[in-house]
Order: structure tokens, then C-alpha cells, then sequence
């Protein structure tokens, strides 16, 4: 059965500190994995990952893929309290536009 | 303004009811989803559908069904076979990528609490 596994399922820290989410995967014929932002309604896109190694940026927000360890990290660099959201991780196969997504991590930053 | 559009935002229902939630976008994307979401669940996927007339089962399809008569619509009905309905319902709707898939663009949820 495909899986995303993220962790910290919660995490809280204070303003200025740095952060890394986690997320793991076992999915068949993978294609890309992606990450959102919620805060309280709409999931907001972040990043779509395809290619191992390569860092994607914006902003304090980054994130890097690593194929060989089915794995990808969100980090965000000085936190503010604008970042306090679920972080949700998901992926995409090959052959599908499905999204399989993890529980998600609920990061609440505190001033 | 392009987007997509779920109504109500708020719905109350009695156990044993039928309810509709709506799900209309103006994104030209071909595909569209339902998911649902409940505390510490994530989200998980109900039906989709890639193209008019066409729709799959998802992960946790019992209890609802879907239609997609037009590309702009994309309504969910949970039936009163559905176990538990109270749930936050996200709909979502996406256009094929040329490369490594696509992002999916949501809408702003109906949060459904039935009694």
C-alpha cells in the first residue's frame, strides 16, 4: 500500500528559530512530491519536487527531494508566526494525477 | 478572479439525510477531487475525475458518489450510508503536467456536521 509518512506530527517553537518538517514515502512508479501549506481552510501550494538533490526556494521556506532515501525536508529559516500551519506532504505516480498525502505536521510558532 | 468555489461553507444535516456539496471551478483544468479531511487525518482522497463523464473511486468512496456532467462542476453527494459524514470536505481540481504531475489547486471547504 503507497504511504507518506511525515514527522513531526507537531512541533512548537519560538520566532526566529529554524525548522525541519519531514517526509517520507513508499509509493509505486513515483513521479513527484509536493508540499502545502494550511492554515485554517484551502491548502496553499509550496513546491513540487521531481529531481533528486536540487533545492527549491522561497523566501525563509526551502526543500530538497533525496531519491535514494525516499525522503524529502522542508526547512523554514526564522520563523514568525505568519509560519504557524499544518505543513501537508504529498505524491504523485507515474500514469496518475491522484495525490496520496501524509497526516501532515502543525507547526505553531510562538512570539 | 480564477478559482475554485465549494458551497456552503457551513452545512448541518440529521442523521439518515442525503446532502450535496458543491464544487464548481473556473481553472479550465481537467481533473477534479474530493477529499476528506478529519483531526490528525491528513487528507484522503473520495473520488476524482479527469475528464467529463468520467470518474474514479478513490481510497474511502462508501457512502458518497459524484458527478461531472460539466468540466466547471463537480458535486459530492454523502448519503446516509456514509458511517461518519461529519468531516471537513476539501475539493481540488488540477490540469495534467507535462512533467512530474501537477499541483493541485484547492477550494476553501465545507465543513459538514451531521446530528
Amino acid at each position: 500500500e503507497d504511504k507518506v509518512v511525515q514527522s513531526p506530527l507537531s512541533l512548537v517553537v519560538h520566532e526566529g528559530d529554524t525548522v525541519t518538517l519531514n517526509c517520507s514515502y513508499e509509493v509505486t512508479n513515483f513521479r513527484s512530491l509536493l508540499w502545502y501549506k494550511q492554515e485554517k481552510k484551502a491548502p496553499t501550494f509550496l513546491f513540487m519536487l521531481t529531481s533528486s538533490g536540487i533545492e527549491k526556494k522561497s523566501g525563509r521556506l526551502s526543500s530538497i527531494l533525496d531519491k535514494k532515501e525516499l525522503s524529502s525536508i522542508l526547512n523554514i529559516t526564522a520563523t514568525q508566526t505568519g509560519d504557524s500551519a499544518i505543513y501537508l506532504c504529498a505524491t504523485t505516480q507515474g500514469g496518475s494525477e491522484k495525490l496520496v498525502f501524509g497526516k501532515g505536521t502543525k507547526l505553531t510558532v510562538n512570539p | 478572479d480564477g478559482g475554485i468555489t465549494q458551497s456552503p461553507k457551513y452545512l448541518f444535516r440529521k442523521e439518515g439525510q442525503n446532502v450535496t456539496l458543491s464544487c464548481e471551478q473556473n481553472l479550465n483544468h481537467d481533473a477534479m477531487y474530493w477529499y476528506r479531511q478529519d483531526p490528525g487525518q491528513g487528507l484522503r482522497l473520495i473520488y476524482y475525475s479527469q475528464i467529463v463523464n468520467d470518474f474514479q473511486k478513490g481510497d474511502i468512496a462508501e457512502g458518497y458518489s459524484v458527478s461531472r456532467e460539466k468540466k466547471e462542476s463537480f458535486p459530492l453527494t454523502v448519503t446516509s450510508a456514509q458511517k461518519n459524514p461529519t468531516a471537513f470536505y476539501l475539493c481540488a481540481s488540477s490540469t495534467p503536467g507535462t512533467r512530474g504531475g501537477s499541483e493541485q489547486y484547492f477550494g476553501p471547504g465545507t465543513r459538514l456536521t451531521v446530528t
